[in-house]
């Protein structure tokens, strides 16, 4: 068990430009989660699968965001049209049906720039 | 409007001492609370969680604390040891079946040789 992988860590984009990330979650957890972070605040919550589903969606997630899990393993996290306000660590966590309440296991996070 | 609050954000501690850290929340609703641990360059990892329903629960060194009335829990852990150094997240979660982590802003905890 390699642990949640993300992909890139690190993306520097101009304004304007789509960028896309993706996680690996842990192999059999059926529950994928992501967040963002922001400097000097904990993780937000931004949306939720469980399978191939998308649960929940936070108003944090405007339009130009879209996440998909499409055969209920790895997920990506699409941001259109980049504003400076997107810079963030975003974070990807899964957990399995079975594990303790609130027991997510979180990647290391891919860092956006947006300049 | 922030759900849960973390108001310190740094405590610095001697080695063997004993580390508290504090996190207040709002919504009443919340009845499941976790501590996560932050080290650079790598995403939270749980470490501790209670039930609305106890007010204490204990693992090793780390004790969480909490007071319903008060809205308010707290992380001990004894004896500090400089591995502990990392940033502390106390989170919070809704009604059962409840997925969305709701998070503090954190509290850097630094341990002192």
């Amino acid at each position: 068990d390699t642990g949640v992988s993300q992909d890139p860590r690190h993306k520097i984009t101009k304004r304007g430009q789509n960028v896309t990330f993706r996680c690996d979650p842990i192999s059999e957890h059926n529950r994928l989660y992501w967040y963002r972070q922001t400097l000097g605040q904990g993780p937000e919550f931004l949306t939720y699968f469980q399978n191939e589903a998308q649960l929940e969606k936070s108003r944090l997630l405007s339009d130009r965001f879209s996440a998909e899990r499409p055969k209920g393993s790895f997920s990506t996290l699409e941001i259109q049209r980049t504003e400076q306000g997107d810079s963030a660590m975003y974070l990807c966590a899964s957990s399995a049906g079975l594990a303790g309440r609130g027991e997510q296991y979180f990647g290391p996070g891919t860092r956006l720039t947006v300049t | 409007d922030q759900q849960v609050k973390q108001n310190s954000p740094s405590l610095s501690v001697q080695e063997g001492r004993i580390s508290i850290l504090n996190c207040d929340y709002t919504n009443s609703m919340f009845d499941y609370f976790l501590w996560y641990k932050k080290y650079p360059a790598e995403g939270p990892t749980f470490l501790i969680s209670i039930s609305s329903i106890k007010d204490k629960n204990e693992d090793g060194r780390f004790t969480v604390f909490l007071n319903k009335s008060a809205k308010h829990l707290s992380l001990h852990i004894v004896p500090s040891q400089p591995g502990d150094s990392a940033v502390y997240f106390c989170a919070a979660l809704g009604e059962e079946g409840a997925q969305k982590l709701v998070f503090g802003q954190g509290t850097r905890l630094t341990i002192n040789p």
